[in-house]
């Protein structure tokens, strides 16, 4: 079967780094998503990933390994503005995306 | 914005009416996606058009819902005889081919009361 597993809620300071970790089965694999959902909002596409090793891009930072079936989303300098949901997003032998529930992030003073 | 529009933004309606969202693409993206999204969850497909072509539709999905692209660019979401467990955000996405990246409309949000 398809699979996500990525941390219910985190909480960190604002300034500071946190790490989000997403571990993924599926039915092949053509790369893996990262997107930010705000309270009542749309998803937006923050990174993807389709070979091994890190991808930076300004604060946030996304890392892949596809032999363990696992990736990572890194935010740096977190800003209260950071305060959303992160959805970590695989997609398939047949280019669809694999959705779990997401991550919610709390950022506090 | 991401240049994916839906209309309406916000829905109420009355159990048992029927409803209809519209959702319009990027201009050049043929690939087309309608997903429901409650609460705390992440978004659940329903069903996925390539040009006019409906090619998958969720299997958990109830025939009170059918959706179309008639000439492969602007869709529609009909939702009939609605159900109060329908309440939800529904979002559009497209993209092109391949790996490419969906992108989202800003949703409709729908509430069954």
């Amino acid at each position: 079967g398809q699979n996500i597993d990525q941390p219910t809620e985190m909480t960190a300071t604002e300034g500071a780094i946190v790490q989000i970790n997403c571990t993924y089965q599926t039915s092949g694999f053509n790369g893996l998503f990262w997107y930010q959902q705000h309270a009542g909002e749309a998803p937006t596409f923050l990174s993807y990933n389709v070979l091994d090793g890190l991808e930076e891009k300004g604060r946030f930072s996304s890392f892949l390994s596809r032999s363990k079936g696992y990736s990572y989303l890194l935010l740096k300098e977190l800003q209260m503005k950071d305060s959303a949901s992160y959805l970590c997003a695989p997609m398939d032998s047949n280019y669809q995306l694999i959705w779990g529930a997401g991550t919610k992030l709390i950022i506090k003073p | 914005d991401t240049g994916v529009s839906q209309n309406p933004r916000h829905k109420i309606t009355k159990r048992g009416q029927n409803v209809t969202f519209r959702c319009d693409p990027i201009s050049e993206h043929n690939r087309l996606y309608w997903y429901r999204q409650t609460l705390g969850q992440g978004p659940e497909f329903l069903t996925y058009f390539q040009n006019e072509a409906q090619l998958e539709k969720s299997r958990l999905l109830s025939d009170r819902f059918s959706a179309e692209r008639p000439k492969g660019s602007f869709s529609t979401l009909e939702i009939q005889r609605t159900e109060q467990g329908d309440s939800a955000m529904y979002l559009c996405a497209s993209r092109r081919g391949g790996q490419d990246t969906q992108y989202f409309g800003p949703g409709t949000r729908l509430t069954v009361l």
